[in-house]
């Protein structure tokens, strides 16, 4: 069965340090990959995709993620968190009809 | 640009009693999907469609009904209402199946 893990509950990075979001999946074939943010209270907004191709892919907002087969990952990166980023982040797998998303990491930035 | 609306933002209902999640897209999409939201379990798919008249089940079909019988709508039937489905529940649609989705602002359903 396809499955999306995101390892980490919640994190807390400084203003202005860089960030890693972990990403692992579990599925047959190569499937689509997503990031979306969710900010308190509202839906979910698509910060990047990967289809195909280059691996490393860039999204809205300073963020990018690479896809690294081997390793069934699709980690999301940004070099320098601002304090608007605090949100809860999910991954997101598209195979066939059907979405999965991971359990979502919360993100806490400290002024 | 209005992209997928969700009616009601917010409903209480005692356990038993039946209703209907609306939600409505105009951006011609073919897919559409509903969702439940549940702390530390990211979102669950309940249903789906591929097109006007044709739905299917998702990973937590069971109390949930669904119809499509346009393009632009696809509501969500809470046939007898049960604690257990006390959640934020969020409406989306794509271009097809495996695109991003776009969402709404959610539905928060408490039963009592």
């Amino acid at each position: 069965a396809q499955s999306v893990t995101q390892p980490d509950i919640h994190i807390t990075v400084s203003e202005g340090a860089s960030l890693e979001l972990r990403c692992n999946y579990s599925y047959g074939a190569t499937p689509y990959l997503f990031w979306y943010v969710q900010s308190p209270g509202q839906g979910l907004q698509l910060l990047l995709k990967y289809f195909s191709g280059d691996t490393l892919v860039q999204g809205i907002k300073g963020f990018e993620a690479e896809f690294k087969r081997s390793q069934s990952s699709f980690n999301l990166r940004k070099p320098s968190v601002h304090w608007s980023d605090a949100a809860e982040y999910f991954c997101a797998v598209g195979t066939g009809n059907q979405f999965y998303f991971g359990t979502g990491t919360s993100l806490t930035v400290i002024p | 640009n209005a992209g997928v609306t969700q009616t009601p933002k917010f409903q209480v209902l005692k356990t038993g009693q039946s209703m209907t999640l609306q939600c409505a897209q105009d951006m011609n999409h073919e897919y559409m999907s509903w969702y439940r939201q549940d702390p530390g379990m990211g979102l669950r798919l309940i249903h789906y469609s591929v097109g006007a008249g044709i739905t299917d089940q998702g990973e937590v079909p069971n109390g949930y009904n669904v119809s499509r019988s346009t393009t632009e709508d696809f509501p969500l039937r809470l046939l007898s209402a049960a604690p257990s489905q006390t959640s934020v529940y969020f409406c989306a649609s794509s271009q097809g199946a495996g695109q991003p989705q776009h969402f709404g602002d959610g539905t928060r359903l408490s039963i009592l």
